[in-house]
């Protein structure tokens, strides 16, 4: 079967640095995505990695291991419009997208 | 990047009522629509895939019958929710394929039924 895991739930604090893990088996693998999504809300882009490495887009950077089924998502300098749920998503051999269930992120003062 | 827009953002219905829901591309045409659903605190549900001028792929365990979905056109598919329940309620979100890697969302439909 397919299956991506990734935290539930994370706390860090303003201004500090937080990664959040993503694990996945799947079918076949054409990419994977990382979206944010505040509640009530859909979920927004935020980085696509198809390619072993790190991709870095401002505050946020992406990486990737494709041999170990293993992604995170860094975010530095923590905001607190960043607390979200952040989503990984593996695009499978079908070009469909397997969703986790999301990683709830909660920043303190 | 490309635009997708839905509509109503919000509904409430009466049950047993049907209820659209539109998901349009704004600025780019979409052979590929998906539509999703989301419970409160849960990952996206895929429900249906819609594919311009012909049938929608229906994930397992969704009705194809309570959900009908049409894709009349490049940048407009529908999903009609019949004789809705109060089980019904939840999130409802499109997203429009633009190339193999690339998927825009819709903004949602947020659906109570009383």
């Amino acid at each position: 079967g397919q299956n991506i895991d990734q935290p539930t739930e994370m706390t860090a604090t303003e201004g500090a640095i937080v990664q959040i893990n993503c694990t996945y088996q799947t079918s076949g693998f054409n990419g994977l995505f990382w979206y944010q999504q505040h509640a009530g809300e859909a979920p927004t882009f935020l980085s696509y990695n198809v390619l072993d490495g790190l991709e870095e887009k401002g505050r946020f950077s992406s990486f990737l291991s494709r041999s170990k089924g293993y992604s995170y998502l860094l975010l530095k300098e923590l905001q607190m419009k960043d607390s979200a749920s952040y989503l990984c998503a593996v695009l499978d051999s079908n070009y469909q997208l397997i969703w986790g269930a999301g990683t709830k992120l909660i920043i303190k003062p | 990047g490309a635009v997708v827009s839905q509509h109503p953002s919000r509904v409430i219905c009466k049950s047993g009522t049907s209820v659209k829901i539109e998901c349009r591309s704004l600025d780019f045409q979409a052979t590929t629509m998906f539509w999703y659903r989301q419970f409160p605190k849960k990952s996206l549900m895929l429900m249906a895939t819609s594919n311009e001028g012909s049938k929608a792929t229906y994930e397992q365990g969704v009705e194809k019958d309570k959900f009908l979905i049409n894709h009349a056109s490049l940048t407009l598919s529908t999903l009609t929710v019949t004789s809705a329940h109060p089980e019904d309620s939840s999130f409802y979100i499109c997203s429009a394929r633009v190339r193999d890697n690339e998927q825009f969302f819709g903004p949602g439909t947020r659906l109570t039924v009383l």
